[in-house]
């Protein structure tokens, strides 16, 4: 089983429409971070938490919320999706030491 | 704000070598990442160096950092077709814990 798994791993939606995309971990870490990649702007970020009770906003977060429900778990929320949310979204775990970030395999998200 | 860029694409042939570029902004970043991602799938961590070092190897793989002009590359030795996907230079800045990444390089590998 893969260490950080992602749900769901495609969606189509309707603009306006509210999506949850969930992502779960079992490498134990505190630091998660949400990704969205677009072809020739790589990755960007959305947002991050230090643990339950931090969360951190990063350049692209206008649009988007997060929900840390547990140490193992950390959810990306649109609440009224637009077709320039149309993108490939990961979310990553990172570790101690190196600071190595461990991605999950993405969710694709198309909003018509 | 940080910035991190790339090329956007690099063709070599097979058995050549393979010289991915990448600079950054943020002079404090600690720790500069190369990731790689193959299609259909998640970055997985190639090879990373810390700041106070200017040259990382293993194997095939070598890290260059001039950290006066903010500038890293990876070189890929012998460079096979399995080494054609995206490649991700990132800035790891340790005072918000962010990370910041380019808009990666497609490498293509032709046989």
């Amino acid at each position: 089983d893969a260490d950080v798994t992602q749900t769901p791993r495609n969606r189509i939606t309707k603009t306006g429409k509210r999506i949850m995309l969930e992502c779960s971990q079992t490498k134990g870490h505190d630091r998660m971070y949400w990704y969205r990649q677009d072809p020739g702007l790589g990755l960007r970020l959305i947002y991050y938490s230090f643990d339950v009770k931090d969360i951190n906003k990063g350049e692209i977060s206008d649009g988007y919320s997060v929900s840390r429900q547990a140490q193992a778990k950390f959810s990306l929320s649109l609440e009224s999706a637009i077709p320039n949310q149309t993108a490939l979204y990961f979310c990553a775990t990172r570790g101690e030491g190196t600071g190595e970030l461990f991605f999950g395999e993405g969710s694709r998200l198309t909003v018509l | 704000g940080e910035d991190v860029e790339q090329s956007l694409f690099l063709s070599v042939r097979e058995g050549d070598s393979s010289v991915i570029n990448c600079t950054y902004t943020d002079s404090s970043s600690t720790y500069l990442y190369w990731y790689k991602q193959e299609p259909g799938a998640g970055l997985q961590l190639l090879t990373y160096i810390f700041s106070n070092m200017d040259m990382k190897q293993d194997q095939r793989l070598t890290v260059l950092l001039n950290k006066k002009d903010k500038h890293l590359s990876l070189r890929i030795a012998d460079t096979q077709t399995g080494d054609s996907a995206i490649y991700f230079c990132a800035a790891f800045h340790s005072g918000t814990y962010k990370y910041i990444f380019g808009t990666g390089t497609r490498l293509k590998v032709l046989a």
